[in-house]
């Protein structure tokens, strides 16, 4: 079974400043979707971005891009420009072409400090 | 506007105790999925249905079943609560056309076990 790692239980950043928060997985299949959602203080999980497998362009939904790693299992995201309202629980999450069940890391509590 | 809904949004039950929490979608949408929220394991599956009358186990469906009777509704059952089961618990729906959808997210029922 897939599993899907990230190593930062907790990251801080100041406000306008970069951060990279990142994911490893693990699978031996060759096709695959990758996603990251944002939970903030709502509950409400929202799609930040996505990426899939085959594309070895990186993602981007303007301030938020991947570096997606697909020889080292590697999804990292990265905020630009950060702002009080990235202020969230951050997961990431792999699909397998084969089925529906989506699984996910266990998160990143992201705070963005003023 | 189509959406997911899930009720109720907190709930308190007592160990032993039989509890259902709805769920209800409006997109029309084949696939709908449970998951638990849990410090630590972020989000993990209990059951799916790919379509009416058709129910999947999940990663974690030990004590949990669901029907599904409509397209719009996947009822999750707890058919004797534990203290183990108190979560969050979200429901999710997708479409079926092709892999890699996004999940539509409902936003959640606090669920405590005493």
């Amino acid at each position: 079974a897939q599993t899907v790692t990230q190593s930062q239980p907790e990251m801080s950043v100041q406000e306008a400043e970069t951060v990279t928060l990142s994911c490893t997985y693990d699978t031996s299949e060759n096709n695959y979707y990758l996603f990251w959602y944002k939970q903030p203080p709502s509950r409400q999980m929202i799609l930040v971005i996505r990426q899939e497998a085959y594309k070895q362009q990186n993602a981007t939904e303007n301030r938020f891009s991947v570096n997606f790693q697909k020889a080292a299992k590697s999804f990292s995201l990265k905020i630009s420009d950060s702002q009080l309202g990235d202020t969230a629980m951050y997961f990431c999450a792999f699909l397998s072409y084969n089925n529906n069940d989506m699984r996910f890391g266990a998160g990143t509590r992201l705070t963005v400090k003023p | 506007d189509a959406e997911i809904t899930q009720s109720p949004r907190h709930k308190i039950t007592e160990t032993g105790r039989q509890v259902t929490l709805a769920c209800h979608q409006t997109w029309n949408h084949n696939n709908m999925f449970w998951y638990r929220q849990d410090l630590g394991h972020g989000l993990r599956l209990i059951h799916y249905s790919y379509g009416v009358q058709d129910t999947n186990k999940g990663e974690v469906s030990d004590g949990y079943s669901v029907s599904r009777s409509n397209t719009e509704d996947l009822p999750l059952t707890l058919e004797s609560a534990a203290s183990s089961q108190t979560s969050v618990y979200f429901c999710a729906s997708s479409e079926s056309t092709g892999a890699g959808e996004k999940l539509f997210f409902g936003s959640g029922t606090q669920l405590s076990v005493l």
